[in-house]
């Protein structure tokens, strides 16, 4: 299996605040990276697929990149409705396989 | 727009088999490129894939599950199901259904959740 580990976590931020969330897999994906948000109690939704490309209605302050096995998601200018948790996940190979969490709280 | 909506039993015992069915509404579950697939977060942990498939071809299942899990499509009902048979308090956790569009791209419908709660 694929292991992924994300940094930092928590992520303590303020409103404005430029935040980077960074992704490494154990082994190289190429591309094949998607991060979601997640919310407390509600299902997670997802902002960037294959690495970089930016999920329909989702805001642009949010971006990715990375390939191979380094990762970074990127929220320019932290709003008050950021403040969730975001996980990473390969679909490179079965089992897909998701981060740890990345919980950003309020500093 | 497509919309999923998960439904199971909620409280269940050991050894007993779980049941989830995902009603897919707003679009056909035999729509081409889509695959359907499940998820499971036990209570204040993290995202674990149980298993994707397409509508008319094989399931793939995370290992994890050591061989217990079965997921299935009815086209008629436009719904698709996963069952894990002996069941332990580890399974213990909310089930999402969700849509990918390509094998690897990411899961981007997903339903609200249901809470299954496995007691010994």
């Amino acid at each position: 299996d694929i292991q992924m580990t994300q940094s930092p976590s928590p992520l303590s931020a303020s409103v404005g605040d430029r935040v980077t969330i960074t992704c490494r897999p154990s082994q190289s994906i190429s591309s094949y990276l998607n991060w979601f948000q997640q919310k407390p109690g509600k299902a997670p939704k997802l902002l960037i697929y294959a690495a970089s490309n930016l999920q329909s209605g989702v805001p642009s302050r949010f971006s990715g990149s990375g390939s191979g096995t380094d990762f970074t998601l990127t929220i320019s200018s932290l709003q008050p409705e950021d403040f969730a948790t975001y996980y990473c996940q390969q679909s490179y190979s079965t089992p897909f396989t998701f981060g740890p969490g990345t919980t950003v709280d309020i500093k | 727009q497509l919309q999923l909506q998960e439904s199971g039993p909620g409280l269940m015992k050991a050894s007993e088999t779980l049941s989830l069915t995902c009603t897919v509404s707003g679009g056909s579950i035999s729509s081409s490129s889509y695959y359907w697939g499940w998820i499971r977060q036990p209570p204040g942990k993290g995202l674990e894939w149980i298993g994707s498939m397409y509508y008319r071809g094989s399931a793939y299942y995370n290992p994890s599950l050591t061989s217990r899990g079965t997921i299935f499509v009815d086209t008629s009902k436009n719904q698709f199901s996963l069952k894990v048979s002996s069941v332990t308090a580890a399974d213990t956790a909310v089930y999402y259904c969700a849509r990918h569009m390509n094998w690897n791209d990411g899961f981007d419908i997903w339903g609200q959740g249901t809470m299954v709660t496995v007691s010994s």
